[in-house]
């Protein structure tokens, strides 16, 4: 069955610092890969999607990268700010069909 | 503009009973989702819509479990008897073409 596996432990880095979150899967091929971000006590919010044939993706401090041989996405922060810290969950999807979510990585960043 | 639209924010209830869950997607929006979220499950969706229309719903957990999309702009969920298994907060999201969801804030629910 599809398995998606992000870190399980919560990453902790300093303000200024970049931060890496792993989102790893087997059994799946997905279209395209997306990475949202959730606050305490709110819903999911979308950050960026990146497509099987793209490799990068970059949108102000986010860089997303995705391997479908490796079967893995790497999603950075740079500069990392303490306003960064959430859960970060990322969701497979393939065209027509539903998404995906992994169970995230909580990420704080600390002044 | 504005996002989804869900209520009520937080239900309590006691096992049982009846609950109802009630969100409006955006304005234009075709497809529509139902999640619940655990700190043991994590995210799984229970049932979309697409043009009012289901079309999976095999994480739907049991027959207890119903969901409608009467219209374009409004959808419930529906738990009859409730559990206190059924403890989780439940989000609705919708999406024009499926890949990009907006979420909605979510209903707590617990059931005591």
């Amino acid at each position: 069955s599809q398995k998606i596996e992000q870190n399980s432990e919560a990453l902790n880095i300093q303000e200024g610092k970049t931060a890496t979150l792993t989102c790893n899967y087997t059994n799946y091929s997905p279209a395209y890969l997306q990475w949202y971000r959730q606050d305490p006590g709110r819903g999911p919010v979308f950050l960026l999607l990146i497509r099987e044939n793209e490799k990068e993706k970059r949108k102000e401090r986010l860089k997303v990268t995705f391997d479908t041989t490796l079967k893995q996405s790497l999603f950075h922060i740079t500069a990392s700010q303490p306003a960064d810290s959430a859960t970060y969950l990322c969701a497979l999807g393939q065209y027509g069909n539903k998404l995906v979510f992994g169970a995230g990585t909580i990420l704080r960043v600390k002044s | 503009d504005a996002g989804v639209i869900q209520s009520p924010r937080h239900e309590v209830t006691e096992m049982g009973q009846e609950v109802t869950l009630r969100c409006k997607p955006i304005s234009g929006h075709n497809s529509l989702f139902w999640y619940r979220q655990t700190m043991m499950r994590g995210l799984e969706l229970l049932i979309y819509f697409n043009n009012n229309v289901p079309i999976d719903d095999s994480g739907m957990p049991e027959d207890r479990f119903s969901a409608k999309m009467p219209n374009a702009s409004f959808s419930t969920l529906k738990i009859q008897p409730s559990e206190p298994r059924d403890s989780a907060v439940y989000f609705c999201a919708s999406s024009f073409g499926q890949e990009t969801q907006y979420f909605g804030p979510g209903t707590r629910l617990l059931v005591l």
